[in-house]
């Protein structure tokens, strides 16, 4: 089945520790999306790819990066994670990025931070 | 600033129907979803409205009024696996979408 595949399903990261969370998809989907979504608030979007066209959110920090190496994978690194980084992160793709497309979520990788 | 408003929590009983509202202000308007995500787990799509009026699909339908910059997603024949929250998001003129903080939806039996 075609699908968006995240792992790992749960980080655990040590304060100032850099970690990478990958993301794959199977859909041929042309756009990908990586938000961070904290418990009970919206999901919030850092980055975004057109094919490999990066649009990096206005206030996204520094601390976070993203690489999109090719159509099918992309990963998010956080440079020195923060307490405040603990959240689940949200890999989604969308074919073409136009209003009325769905977006296809992976399950998500909780990251905690020690 | 751009704004999207659903209510925090709900409770329902199983089988009976639940209403919940989202209204939204933002710059331009594309279109409005709903998505249901279960807890721990990423959100799953559920509706799209770009025209007025009401959307059927199953148990579930969504209504979009752009006049009143709102919409409803309505649940009937509540089942405990409905037990969620609920996520309006709008596309703003930019294209881009904007979520609310999602409806917690409790259903006892």
């Amino acid at each position: 089945d075609a699908m968006v595949i995240q792992n790992p399903r749960y980080q655990v990261t040590q304060f100032g520790k850099p970690v990478t969370l990958s993301c794959s998809q199977t859909l041929n989907h042309n756009v990908m999306y990586w938000y961070q979504q904290k418990s009970s608030q919206a999901p919030k979007l850092l980055f975004h790819y057109y094919d490999k066209d990066f649009n990096n959110e206005a206030d996204t920090p520094d601390n976070f990066q993203s690489r999109r190496p090719n159509t099918s994978f992309c990963f998010l690194d956080i440079r020195s994670p923060g307490l405040g980084d603990a959240a689940m992160y949200l890999c989604a793709t969308s074919r073409d990025g136009q209003a009325e497309e769905t977006q296809y979520f992976g399950p998500g990788t909780r990251l905690l931070v020690l | 600033g751009q704004n999207i408003d659903q209510p925090t929590e709900m409770t329902a009983t199983e089988g009976a129907i639940v209403q919940i509202n989202c209204t939204y202000q933002t710059s331009g308007f594309n279109g409005l979803f709903w998505y249901q995500q279960h807890a721990g787990e990423a959100p799953t799509f559920l509706s799209y409205n770009v025209l007025d009026g009401l959307e059927e699909k199953g148990r579930f339908s969504s209504f979009l009024s752009r006049s009143k910059g709102y919409s409803y997603l309505l649940l009937k024949e509540l089942q405990m696996k409905d037990s969620a929250s609920y996520l309006c998001a709008v596309i703003d003129s930019n294209y881009q979408l904007i979520w609310g903080a999602g409806t917690k939806l409790i259903i006892k039996p």
